[in-house]
């Protein structure tokens, strides 16, 4: 297993404005998961790119994944309030468990 | 009708004391997992547990074993409770490791006194 790192750590955006977190990992992956945790709550799964992919949507959601450089970008465009969560990076290989780095804390102020 | 259900949610207890958190799935998934988050918010993968293989995490300490009586439940037990343990416990289930998603229990907040 290997751990994404989520950049930035914190982000703190007006509602309305896009929001944009990084994650970037060091070897090859089969595939790579975002989850959110609301304060206090469990991780939800986002989306899942495998790695022959290169972008994803879901909603206001917009994944892209660049295996060159060993990178993945989550946007989520028109913030809301209820947005405001932390976010997580799962770069996925192998018959492994899913392992976590420590998210981006984003705050949407309204 | 709740996918990964942990009990407790809360847990107090004294240092020294045995406890355990209790997972159940309704997803019909065969691998499940306890991961820990700190007060840091970083999630540690603790244990996995896939059709009876049991893959720890060589970091965690022997005090904590899962138990698995079915397919359906992973039970964490943890003895001689140190202040360090405090933490969120998540148990999750997924269908296998390969290429699919996780679904997490809401959490067991474990404060030792």
């Amino acid at each position: 297993s290997q751990q994404g790192e989520e950049d930035p750590q914190a982000l703190s955006i007006q509602e309305g404005e896009n929001a944009t977190m990084n994650c970037s990992y060091k070897t090859s992956i089969n595939n790579l998961q975002w989850y959110r945790q609301n304060s206090g709550r469990g991780l939800v799964h986002l989306i899942l790119i495998r790695s022959n992919e290169r972008e994803k949507h879901s909603g206001r959601l917009r994944v892209t994944l660049d295996t060159s450089k060993k990178s993945s970008s989550l946007l989520i465009t028109a913030s809301r309030a209820a947005d405001t969560a932390s976010y997580f990076c799962a770069p996925h290989s192998g018959n492994t468990p899913l392992v976590f780095g420590k998210g981006t804390r984003l705050s949407v102020i309204a | 009708d709740t996918a990964v259900s942990q009990t407790p949610k809360y847990l107090v207890t004294q240092m020294g004391n045995d406890k355990s958190i209790k997972c159940e799935q309704n997803l019909g998934h065969d691998t499940m997992y306890w991961y820990k988050q700190d007060s840091k918010k970083f999630l540690k993968i603790m244990f996995s547990y896939n059709n009876k293989e049991l893959i720890i995490n060589e970091t965690v300490p022997n005090r904590f074993s899962p138990k698995s009586p079915d397919k359906a439940h992973l039970n964490l037990h943890i003895n001689s409770l140190e202040l360090g343990d405090s933490a969120v416990y998540f148990c999750a289930s997924s269908r296998g490791h390969m290429n699919t998603e996780a679904f997490f229990g809401q959490g067991t907040r474990l404060t030792v006194v």
